[in-house]
């Protein structure tokens, strides 16, 4: 069974700054794909960024970038440049490959940014 | 192209009655995803449908089924609610023609039971 950790339920950032969100996942499958989603006010989950556990490069997408640690199976994201519409829950998941589509979420960690 | 619709968008329940949601996902997408959202226990994984087939559910009671119609439309049934039903349903389509399978969200049923 697989399960995503995420140990801040909130974090604040100022206008403009960085922030890094931590995930911690365990899975016993080899091949997998972690994914970092947005979940604003609207409820709308809207997926930021994603990585593929076999590619040891970080994913980068804009202003959104991972920091990909297999051994220590971490999954963090960094937010450069934070801006207001940055402010949402962010929930880190994990799919691993065999013929499902079920994610696994963590609990989400709520996001704000301070003007 | 159209993203995933969900409907309705907000119900209102009563203990003991049971409850249908639809969506539909986009257009050449054939599988379709159910997942409950609550405060306490987050982001829970219910059912995925390929192809009208359920190929896997997660750890939830028999009062939760759902189907899939030739069209890929998807529905999920709850019967004889409880309280603790009351949560947000998420539905999500993915294309499922690549290794890789991005899911798609919809904007979600908002079910609360009264």
């Amino acid at each position: 069974a697989q399960t995503v950790t995420q140990s801040q339920p909130e974090m604040s950032v100022q206008e403009a700054e960085t922030v890094t969100l931590s995930c911690t996942y365990d899975t016993s499958e080899s091949d997998y794909y972690l994914f970092w989603y947005k979940q604003p006010p609207s409820r709308q989950m809207i997926l930021v960024i994603r990585q593929e556990a076999y590619k040891q490069q970080n994913a980068t997408e804009n202003r959104f970038s991972v920091n990909f640690q297999k051994a220590a199976k971490s999954f963090s994201l960094k937010i450069s440049d934070s801006q207001l519409g940055d402010a949402a829950m962010y929930f880190c998941a994990c799919i691993s490959q065999g013929g499902s589509e079920k994610l696994v979420f963590g609990k989400g960690t709520k996001l704000t940014v301070n003007p | 192209k159209a993203g995933v619709t969900q409907t309705p968008r907000y119900l209102i329940k009563t203990r003991g009655q049971q409850v249908t949601l639809s969506c539909s996902p986009i257009s050449g997408h054939r599988s379709v995803s159910w997942y409950q959202q609550t405060p306490g226990q987050g982001l829970q994984f219910l059912f995925e449908y390929f192809s009208e087939t359920q190929r896997n559910k997660g750890n939830f009671p028999g009062r939760f089924s759902g189907r899939q119609f030739s069209n890929s439309r998807s529905e999920m049934n709850v019967s004889t609610l409880e309280l603790g039903d009351s949560a947000l349903y998420l539905c999500a389509s993915s294309w499922l023609g690549q290794k890789f399978n991005e899911q798609f969200f919809g904007p979600g049923t908002r079910l609360t039971v009264l």
